[in-house]
């Protein structure tokens, strides 16, 4: 069954330093997300992105942020300057292939761990 | 206001037993969507049911159901028969406003007793 991979599954950084953390969506989606979740807290959205642009942002999404698409296949969130309060579990999710088709299905995530 | 509320921060039940999670909703938009996943302790979260607001019958996928009453705005799930792997942390959410994204409540932590 196709699933959502994420890249690396725990990653360990000093305050200031730029992470990248990788996803591969679901091969025929559409429709790509970045969530995250503090510890023991509930999911938040970070940023969809659809047909190489970014579709909706939240607060949280800011210019330390960004997304990009550099292939066919990959997914990545870049944080340019972590900050301790970056860390928390990075989910990335995909959806589609049609419109209507709304269901997101999660990778395992990606434990940055901030300090 | 909260969007999607969750007022059971855990539930225990035994196995084999049927168990509710409750969740309740607030959006003026008639189309959206409500998911519930499922999160171990190992982290993933996992697609569970699908309910869309125009859906006449509710959702039903093996063990797990919806109990969908829009009128009430409520969307709990209902597992059947649990089973000790059922324990984890269990989110609802919904996808309104005519955007994909997800807005998910606090969670409730199910434990499943032999």
């Amino acid at each position: 069954e196709p699933e959502v991979t994420q890249t690396p599954s725990h990653q360990v950084t000093q305050m200031g330093q730029e992470v990248i953390l990788r996803c591969v969506p679901i091969s025929n989606h559409l429709y790509f997300y970045w969530y995250r979740q503090i510890l023991g807290q509930k999911v938040e959205f970070l940023v969809s992105f659809y047909n190489n642009e970014i579709s909706e942002k939240s607060e949280i999404f800011d210019d330390q942020f960004s997304v990009e698409r550099p292939d066919g296949s990959n997914f990545t969130l870049k944080i340019r300057s972590t900050k301790l309060e970056d860390s928390a579990m990075y989910f990335c999710a995909s959806s589609g292939p049609t419109t209507g088709t709304y269901e997101q299905y999660f990778g395992p995530g990606t434990r940055l761990t901030v300090t | 206001a909260q969007k999607i509320t969750q007022t059971q921060p855990g539930m225990f039940v035994q196995e084999k037993e049927a168990v509710t999670l409750d969740c309740t909703y607030d959006t003026s938009d008639p189309s959206y969507g409500l998911f519930w996943y499922k999160q171990p302790s190992s982290g993933e979260m996992i697609f569970l049911i699908y309910q869309g607001s125009y859906d006449q019958q509710n959702a039903t996928e093996g063990r797990y159901s919806l109990n969908f009453q829009k009128a009430r705005k409520s969307a709990n799930l209902v597992i059947s028969a649990s089973q000790l792997g059922d324990s984890a942390m269990y989110f609802c959410a919904m996808r309104d406003g005519g955007y994909s994204t997800l807005t998910f409540g606090k969670g409730t932590m199910l434990l499943v007793s032999p």
